[in-house]
């Protein structure tokens, strides 16, 4: 079957950095999305990841292991408004998103 | 209009009624998409168009229908109302049906069914 898993819930310190792990089993994988979803709006998109390997995009990063069915969105120099759900999502054989319950990120001061 | 509008808003609705949500993109997407997003649970794919004129079977059909008659609107209908589908709708768009296009969403629509 398919499925996504995630962390329900993460809490991280201002400034910090912070690691959101997804693992996968996705039927003809096809990549990996990562989006944020602020509370009571819509999810908008953070990344991207077919090749297996880290993608750097200014604080963000993720990272790809498609022979492990891994991946991790990196967080740094946390700043309170990060504070949102990340949503990971797997693209499957007929290019349609399976998307994990998303993990709740509370920043602290 | 900039990206996905979504009406309306919010809604309340008595069960067995019938419900139309509105969805309309400037962004001359060819591929479109009904969500819906319940609390613990990621986002399900009801159904979604691939152009104007074609549309598919998501994950849950069943109790909704849609059509695409052209590129900018994709309307969801429920034809009879049920307290499960009570949820979050969001409608997305995307250049085309393909792994790498992200997809942009609207700012959904909140129904409660009574």
């Amino acid at each position: 079957g398919q499925n996504i898993d995630q962390p329900t819930e993460m809490t991280a310190t201002e400034g910090a950095i912070v690691q959101i792990n997804c693992t996968y089993q996705t039927s003809g994988f096809n990549g990996l999305f990562w989006y944020q979803q602020h509370a009571g709006e819509a999810p908008t998109f953070l990344s991207y990841n077919v090749l297996d390997g880290l993608e750097e995009k200014g604080r963000f990063s993720s990272f790809l292991s498609r022979s492990k069915g891994y991946s991790y969105l990196l967080l740094k120099e946390l700043q309170m408004k990060d504070s949102a759900s990340y949503l990971c999502a797997s693209a499957d054989s007929n290019y349609q998103l399976i998307w994990g319950a998303g993990t709740k990120l509370i920043i602290k001061p | 209009i900039a990206g996905i509008t979504q009406a309306p808003t919010s809604q309340i609705l008595a069960a067995g009624r019938r419900m139309t949500l509105r969805c309309t993109q400037d962004m001359r997407h060819n591929a479109m998409y009904w969500y819906r997003q319940d609390l613990g649970l990621g986002l399900r794919l009801i159904h979604y168009s691939n152009t104007a004129g074609t549309t598919g079977k998501g994950e849950v059909p069943d109790g909704y229908s849609v059509s695409r008659a052209n590129t900018d609107d994709f309307p969801l209908t429920l034809a009879s109302a049920v307290p499960s589908q009570t949820s979050v709708y969001f409608c997305a768009s995307s250049e085309r049906l393909a792994a790498y296009n992200e997809q942009f969403f609207g700012p959904g629509t909140r129904l409660t069914v009574l």
